[in-house]
């Protein structure tokens, strides 16, 4: 079975400047996820989609990061413009579900993008 | 809100040895705890889960996790460590219906010959 999938792997880009990182999560999996590692730190979400619709948006800075997933299958979270603390890993996951009780389903991470912001 | 911390930053071990690494728990309600590990330049990938029942959880690559409820505690264990289980090692928290998880800081483990 193929992983979650993300692309680039690393980019640098100047502040004010914008990007765009894609995923695309596992086969069949309906729920996708956005998180910010910050060095040192853990990741922390930023973003859940249930299928194309939102879940959880509640971290999003979203005077400047938005995020989409058409169709319900592929993901774009864009930075526009950047600043110098969005300098972080940015890694998609994706789970089977979103929850149910008494069940927590693992969530599968790809591999990340490195972004850095001079 | 749920929240969960992990008291070291690094912890050292011989190869062979046994290796605990350090989680604890603030939650509202059951806790649906996970351990994950994060090598170099990759994702992270899961371990192991408590959701309920048996208090000794046993996940991949031969680590378990003893979850104590009167200590909150959900600490990582392996009988005999590895060099190659030498990581990033980070603890987590569902918080609310919807499977967000809340992650800890992390802690490296070093495993030395």
């Amino acid at each position: 079975e193929a992983g979650v999938a993300q692309s680039p792997r690393y980019k640098i880009i100047e502040k004010r400047q914008s990007v765009a990182f894609w995923c695309n999560p596992i086969s069949g999996h309906a729920t996708l996820y956005w998180y910010q590692q910050i060095l040192g730190q853990g990741p922390k979400l930023l973003i859940q989609f249930q299928n194309n619709g939102v879940v959880d948006d509640s971290q999003l800075p979203k005077d400047r990061f938005s995020a989409e997933r058409l169709k319900g299958v592929d993901s774009t979270l864009k930075i526009q413009p950047a600043k110098l603390e969005d300098s972080a890993v940015y890694l998609c996951a994706s789970s089977l579900k979103t929850a149910r009780v008494g069940f927590a389903y693992e969530q599968y991470f790809g591999p990340g993008t490195r972004l850095t912001v001079t | 809100a749920q929240s969960v911390a992990q008291p070291e930053d690094q912890v050292n071990v011989a190869e062979g040895n046994p290796l605990t690494v350090k989680c604890t728990y603030s939650v509202s309600g059951n806790p649906y705890l996970f351990w994950y590990v994060q090598y170099p330049n990759r994702g992270l990938q899961f371990l192991l889960k408590y959701i309920t029942g048996d208090n000794l959880v046993k996940g991949s690559y031969g680590f378990e996790a003893e979850f104590n409820k009167s200590q909150t505690s959900f600490h990582l264990k392996k009988p005999s460590a590895l060099v190659s289980d030498s990581a990033l090692y980070f603890c987590a928290v569902r918080d609310g219906g919807y499977n967000k998880l809340i992650f800890g800081a992390g802690t490296r483990l070093a495993v030395h010959p």
